[in-house]
């Protein structure tokens, strides 16, 4: 079965850090465009960050509320997908979701997403 | 303030059909593809339509999607309860070297 699962979210100070991390299963995470997508309580959704397919790395995209904040990397060796968050503000608290695929070809699998609250 | 207008809320009743306008620029709609997606309460967001106006497989034919210069719509046909939801759409900006998603329209089916 093809899907994608986060982890890595949860409670964390103003100004701390985390890493989000998706596992791909049923399909190699490096042949796809893959894109992190959050949610604000009651809000709707926002786009954050992609990473086109390729072997080598690939190219990163940022909404500007992130850029130089988040860095969205891939482990073709783990076949995951990971969202390392700095500085991190009041903000940023929604659920973060992962997706196989990319706006223009639209996101056609999507994990259950993981909760990232920022309080003190 | 999202980057794709939609409106708040849309509705009708069961049987009936809706259309859900999506509203951008030439940055954005008028020269990428537009997906749509559907996200029922308390779950993941799930594709509709992807490059304007396919349905990945198991989408029923009641949905259908359609652009014309920097707008997009969702048709959606004999309406159900369960298609009570709210719909997204999303595309590339050009301009901005990011996705944009629209602010999301509630569907009530009466």
């Amino acid at each position: 079965e093809v899907q994608v699962l986060e982890s890595g979210g949860g409670l964390v100070q103003p100004g701390g850090s985390l890493r989000l991390s998706c596992v791909a299963s049923g399909f190699t995470f490096s042949n796809y465009v893959t894109t992190w997508v959050r949610q604000a309580p009651g809000k709707g959704l926002e786009w954050v960050s992609g990473l086109t397919s390729g072997g080598s790395g690939g190219h990163t995209f940022y909404v500007d509320s992130v850029k130089g904040r988040f860095v969205i990397s891939r482990d073709n060796s783990k076949n995951t997908v990971y969202l390392q968050m700095k500085s991190l503000r009041a903000e940023d608290t929604a659920v973060y979701y992962c997706a196989k695929g990319g706006m223009s070809t639209g996101m056609d699998v999507w994990g259950q997403g993981t909760t990232v609250t920022v309080s003190s | 303030q999202s980057v794709l207008t939609q409106p708040p809320s849309v509705s009708a009743a069961p049987g009936q059909r809706v259309t859900i306008s999506c509203s951008g620029t030439s940055s954005n709609i008028g020269s990428n593809y537009v997906s749509w997606y559907q996200q029922l309460p308390g779950t993941a967001p799930k594709l509709l339509i992807y490059e304007n106006t396919k349905r990945p497989s198991g989408i029923p034919d009641r949905f259908s999607g359609s652009t014309s210069g920097t707008s997009a719509t969702l048709g959606i046909t004999g309406l159900q309860t369960g298609d009570e939801a709210d719909y997204y759409c999303g595309t590339w900006d050009s301009s901005l070297s990011a996705g944009v998603f629209g602010g999301g329209t509630k569907l009530t089916v009466l």
